[in-house]
């Protein structure tokens, strides 16, 4: 059974870096295919993507946040951290994790979701 | 980007009803789009891959189709647990991008 839980602050000030963890079970990220994503939700707005780290330490990331964001991975803890720099009260949102299926084209699709965590922003 | 865009971006129906949402791709995505539902204060639930493939558990009231750039998600009798709000999400490209939504309500 995969299970995926986000952990992190719940608030933080604007300027300041935000800092999520992933703490995963049920899969590996050894396992070739496999990936680990994040997402994020502002209250009442559409999903957006943020990120995804692959088993073999590729990683994407959204064009619009790229030099804001950074993605690693832990499989010895089987976590995946997700650094968020410079943060802005627009940063306000449900963040999730995901698992990334092993498909054949290396790109992001999540069948297993976190129950996600809401972090604020604001001073 | 590939820009996703929803329609309608809410549809009132009951229970018995048969919806239909669609969701329009700015380019051609073959068939690398995903449905997810989504319930109040909960994560997304993965639907639909590859535009039609119904996920291990899901109701077979849902299917999906389409390839290129225009897809649809059909509810053939709508039930109490399907009002949500419905998600399309295309992977053909390395950048994920996510339809605005569509709200399904009683």
């Amino acid at each position: 059974q995969i299970t995926l839980k986000e952990s992190g602050p719940t608030l933080v000030k604007p300027t300041q870096t935000l800092t999520l963890t992933c703490t995963f079970s049920g899969f590996s990220l050894n396992s070739a295919g496999v990936g680990v994503g994040w997402i994020r939700q502002p209250p009442g707005k559409a999903l957006e993507w943020l990120a995804l780290i692959f088993w073999d330490d590729e990683t994407t990331y959204s064009p619009s946040l790229k030099t804001r964001l950074s993605i690693t991975k832990d499989t010895s803890r089987n976590q995946v951290v997700l650094k968020v720099i410079n943060m802005d009260p627009m940063d306000t949102a449900t963040y999730y994790c995901a698992h990334r299926p092993p498909i054949a084209l290396p790109t992001p699709l999540f069948d297993h979701w976190g129950q996600g965590t809401l972090v604020a922003v604001s001073s | 980007d590939v820009q996703m865009t929803q329609s309608p971006s809410t549809l009132s129906a009951s229970v018995g009803d048969r919806v239909t949402i669609t969701c329009r791709a700015s380019q051609g995505i073959t068939s690398r789009l995903a449905w997810y539902q989504q319930q109040p204060g909960k994560a997304p639930k993965l639907l639909i891959s590859e535009a039609s493939a119904l996920e291990s558990g899901v109701p077979s009231r849902f299917s999906g189709s389409g390839f290129g750039t225009d897809f649809t998600l059909t509810i053939s009798r709508l039930q109490p647990d399907d009002f949500a709000t419905y998600y399309c999400q295309q992977y053909n490209t390395h950048a994920a991008t996510f339809g605005q939504g569509t709200k399904v309500e009683i």
